[in-house]
């Protein structure tokens, strides 16, 4: 069966230290694959963006990078900041015919930055 | 001020009564979907529509109905014969085309007792 795997126990880290959250898949040949932030409480928003033919993609302190031999996703935030504390959410992008895309959603890792 | 509203944040009902949340987007977003949140469990996609007046079921559609007779709108209807209808409830809504990024709403928790 389908399966995302994200790290299911919380990362905690110190502030400026670089933060790097795992996606892992299986039984999935997505063409895009989307990281989402999510606060408690409230919907997930949008952050990057990776096709399948891209190695990585950055975005201020943001780098995603994306390995479709290894069915991995990599998502690293630099420079971190107590703000930056939040869920974090990969989600497998497939293209549904008629227009629009179908995500599929792992669980999410909870990030901690401490001061 | 572009976005998705859901109302009411929190929702309470008793077991056995139907509970219809409501969704409204103005981004001019032809695709509009459900999800549903439950704690330690990734987003489970109840319904999608990518059309006015046309929808499909999603991975966990049992229990639930919706209708998307206006493209801004995409209510959502728990059931009495959804068995575990309390969860945190997210729609999203995205434009047409490939790779589009999701915009979500607030969401909505509904709690049935």
């Amino acid at each position: 069966s389908q399966k995302i795997e994200q790290n299911s126990e919380a990362l905690n880290i110190q502030e400026g230290k670089t933060a790097t959250l795992t996606c892992n898949y299986t039984n999935y040949s997505p063409a895009y694959l989307q990281w989402y932030r999510q606060d408690p409480g409230r919907g997930p928003v949008f952050l990057l963006l990776i096709r399948e033919n891209e190695k990585e993609k950055r975005k201020e302190r943001l780098k995603v990078t994306f390995d479709t031999t290894l069915k991995q996703s990599l998502f690293h935030i630099t420079a971190s900041q107590p703000a930056d504390s939040a869920t974090y959410l990969c989600a497998l992008d497939i293209d549904l015919t008629g227009g629009g895309n179908k995500l599929t959603f792992g669980t999410g890792t909870q990030l901690k930055v401490e001061l | 001020d572009g976005g998705i509203t859901q109302s009411p944040k929190y929702l309470f009902r008793k077991e056995g009564q139907n509970v219809t949340l409501s969704c409204e987007q103005n981004l001019n977003h032809d695709a509009m979907y459900w999800y549903r949140q439950d704690p330690g469990q990734g987003l489970r996609l109840i319904y999608y529509s990518q059309i006015v007046n046309d929808f499909q079921k999603g991975d966990i559609a049992e229990g639930y109905s919706v209708s998307r007779e206006k493209k801004e709108s995409f209510p959502l209807t728990v059931t009495s014969a959804q068995k575990n209808p309390t969860a945190f409830y997210l729609c999203a809504s995205s434009g047409q085309g490939r790779s589009y990024e999701q915009y979500f709403g607030p969401g909505t928790r509904l709690t049935v007792t």
